[in-house]
């Protein structure tokens, strides 16, 4: 079974459109996360939620909207996508402070 | 606040050399250390953790040890193998209570034949 699940893995669309990103996870973690990394696989974590509330807004611009409909989801909407949105989205999640988190296997989103 | 340091590479190995690359962090408290390997086109996994100091985390040949006095968790192998080509991330959770993970910018190890 996998532990943190996201879809789509890949994801090609056109400047301007909006797009979803799913991420569940059957860990019973009460912390999930969104990192992006860029095409320089530097990670830069954008949000944190607990219990379905969120924790954590690193400055992520307001055309990112994450959702979390129950602990085990956190879905990540986004609008007017722009060139420099292309990056790999991974979704995490983590039973607590001090603890690791764990991966799922990304999404690849390329903006044309 | 927090952060962490490690090497730039690429770090260019033949097979069966000995591997250190070196992270150091910056934290307000008592931090949890990670270091997470990332293989072409997958997911992070997490290789190892140290979760107090002096603590030596351990996973497939590779180490870690937790040094509180020069805050640093350098990662080292005695013999890497082609398969160990991946990129390593250093990491810390917060102890500030925001519960998130920091990491550092990876480093890309390539082991040649």
């Amino acid at each position: 079974d996998t532990a943190v699940s996201q879809t789509p893995k890949y994801l090609v669309t056109q400047m301007g459109n909006d797009k979803s990103i799913k991420c569940e996870q059957n860990l019973g973690h009460d912390t999930m996360y969104w990192y992006k990394q860029d095409s320089k696989k530097f990670l830069k974590i954008m949000f944190s939620y607990n219990n379905k509330e969120l924790i954590i807004n690193e400055t992520v611009p307001n055309r990112f909207s994450p959702k979390s409909p129950d602990k085990a989801h956190l879905n990540l909407h986004i609008n007017s996508l722009e060139l420099g949105d292309s990056a790999v989205y991974f979704c995490a999640s983590s039973p607590g402070v001090f603890t690791e988190a764990f991966f799922g296997q990304g999404t690849r989103l390329t903006v044309v | 606040g927090n952060s962490v340091t490690q090497m730039e590479g690429p770090v260019t190995l033949s097979e069966e050399a000995f591997l250190t690359i070196n992270c150091t962090y910056t934290a307000t408290g008592y931090p949890s250390l990670f270091w997470y390997v990332q293989y072409p086109g997958e997911g992070l996994q997490l290789l190892l953790k140290a979760t107090k100091a002096d603590d030596k985390g351990s996973n497939k040949g590779f180490e870690a040890t937790y040094r509180k006095e020069t805050t640093s968790f350098h990662l080292e192998k005695g013999s890497v193998q082609v398969s160990d080509s991946a990129v390593y991330f250093c990491a810390l959770s917060d102890p500030g209570g925001y519960q998130k993970v920091t990491f550092g910018i990876g480093t890309k190890l390539q082991v040649i034949p």
